[in-house]
């Protein structure tokens, strides 16, 4: 069992430009979360998504950001015309079907650094 | 809305020592579920001790215990016989009954020096 996978594990953009994080949940998880951490801070929750449905996007900003979990392939989360303070670490967490009192799991995250 | 609450940023302890790291919570839900987490610099997110609210009774996980005062919204995680590998942020976090979505604190930094 592999985990929770994301890639890539660090990315560098420059202002403007376009970033893409995907992750790939546990074997048997249908539930995916995205979390933000800024530097010293703690995460923070974005958005929770199943397979091809947003459930929860509540934490996440209204423009430029979007978050994506199609039938086949990883969860997407899309940062257009990135900015500086968009430079954090994003964690994917991923959950089995049954909704409530789960542990989620989290991958390695991935480590957005905008110039 | 609820809020978790770390208000210690560092804390340090000597190898086999035990330390009690601090969290309190605010929610008027009777039901949810609190964790702590370690992140160490990997950045990984490892699951410590999950604690159900309807428990009375404290989680332990070898080393790792709570003290889950649920009147006073406190909950804490000690850590006995503290090792070099305990070095990390340690991350108090929320979780609504019928979510599986995480509130987090600030998170403290624990140091394990030899």
């Amino acid at each position: 069992n592999a985990g929770v996978m994301q890639n890539p594990r660090h990315l560098v953009r420059r202002r403007g430009q376009e970033a893409r994080l995907r992750c790939s949940p546990m074997k048997g998880h249908s539930h995916v979360y995205w979390y933000r951490q800024l530097p010293e801070e703690g995460l923070k929750f974005m958005v929770y998504l199943q397979k091809e449905n947003i459930i929860d996007e509540s934490g996440m900003p209204k423009e430029r950001f979007s978050a994506e979990f199609p039938k086949e392939g990883p969860s997407i989360l899309r940062i257009q015309q990135v900015v500086r303070g968009d430079s954090a670490a994003y964690f994917c967490a991923s959950s089995p079907p049954r909704t409530g009192a789960n542990v989620l799991t989290f991958g390695a995250g991935s480590r957005l650094t905008v110039l | 809305a609820q809020t978790v609450t770390q208000s210690q940023p560092e804390m340090s302890v000597q190898e086999a020592e035990t330390v009690t790291l601090s969290c309190t919570y605010d929610t008027s839900e009777s039901n949810y579920y609190l964790f702590w987490y370690k992140q160490p610099p990997s950045r990984q997110m490892i699951l410590v001790i999950r604690q159900e609210a309807y428990k009375q009774q404290n989680a332990t996980e070898n080393r790792f215990s709570v003290n889950f005062q649920k009147a006073a919204k406190s909950f804490s995680l000690k850590i006995s016989d503290s090792q070099l590998g305990d070095t990390a942020m340690y991350f108090c976090a929320f979780m609504k009954q019928g979510t599986d979505k995480l509130i987090f604190g600030t998170g403290t930094r624990l140091q394990v020096f030899p």
